[in-house]
């Protein structure tokens, strides 16, 4: 098993760019979820999935976007980028909402 | 709403002294509690987990933590420091095992 990939592990965008974060797990996991981790604010949750088709808003949702249409891939989406969202981002995936969850290695965001 | 604090972003150790990394968190109902260890440049690890079983819980490495209902709290120790422990350490709360909480961390320097 890879476990939880994450492409790329590092991009620079200007402001205004969009791009998409890709995140796969091979481990048939039904939840998956996005976090963004910033200096000394550890780790928030932006979006997470139970499920394919299935979606919902974390604790930093604005400007960023996520679709489940597979089991295996969680994207995440910046239509827009803003320097706020420089950020090193984590996906994760577990069995269910009551498993323990596994991290990729992340992606790391440089907006100028 | 559930909250974690960690008590100091940085604790130096020196190599075989022990370690005690502090974790107060706030829940209205029992919760899962979770340690998290993250190397340079790299994702998170679990360490362990806390799932009411049992108050002490052992992880990998050597850890361990003890959840304590009437202080809140789920300090992580290990009586040896060594060489290879020096990273960032995360605690984090969940109703759920997924939705994870995360504290700002602490970061764990271990000196000869």
């Amino acid at each position: 098993n890879a476990g939880v990939t994450q492409t790329p592990k590092f991009q620079v965008l200007k402001t205004g760019q969009s791009m998409t974060l890709q995140c796969a797990q091979d481990m048939n996991h039904e939840y998956m979820s996005w976090y963004r981790q910033d200096p000394g604010m550890g780790l928030r949750l932006i979006h997470y999935s139970v499920g394919a088709g299935i979606t919902d808003q974390g604790e930093v949702p604005n400007g960023y976007n996520v679709s489940r249409s597979t089991t295996e891939d969680f994207p995440l989406r910046l239509l827009s980028a803003a320097p706020s969202q420089t950020s090193v981002y984590f996906c994760a995936s577990s069995r269910g909402t009551q498993e323990t969850q596994y991290f990729g290695p992340g992606t790391r965001l440089l907006v100028l | 709403a559930q909250s974690v604090t960690q008590l100091g972003s940085h604790v130096s150790v020196s190599e075989g002294a022990l370690v005690l990394l502090r974790c107060n968190y706030s829940s209205s109902v029992p919760p899962y509690l979770f340690w998290y260890v993250q190397y340079p440049n790299q994702g998170l690890q679990l360490l362990l987990k806390y799932t009411s079983a049992a108050t002490l819980v052992k992880g990998i490495n050597g850890f361990e933590a003890e959840f304590k209902k009437s202080e809140t709290s789920f300090h992580l120790t290990k009586p040896s420091a060594h060489m290879s422990d020096a990273a960032e350490y995360f605690c984090a709360v969940s109703l759920t095992a997924s939705k994870l909480t995360f504290g700002t961390g602490t970061r764990l320097q271990v000196t000869l």
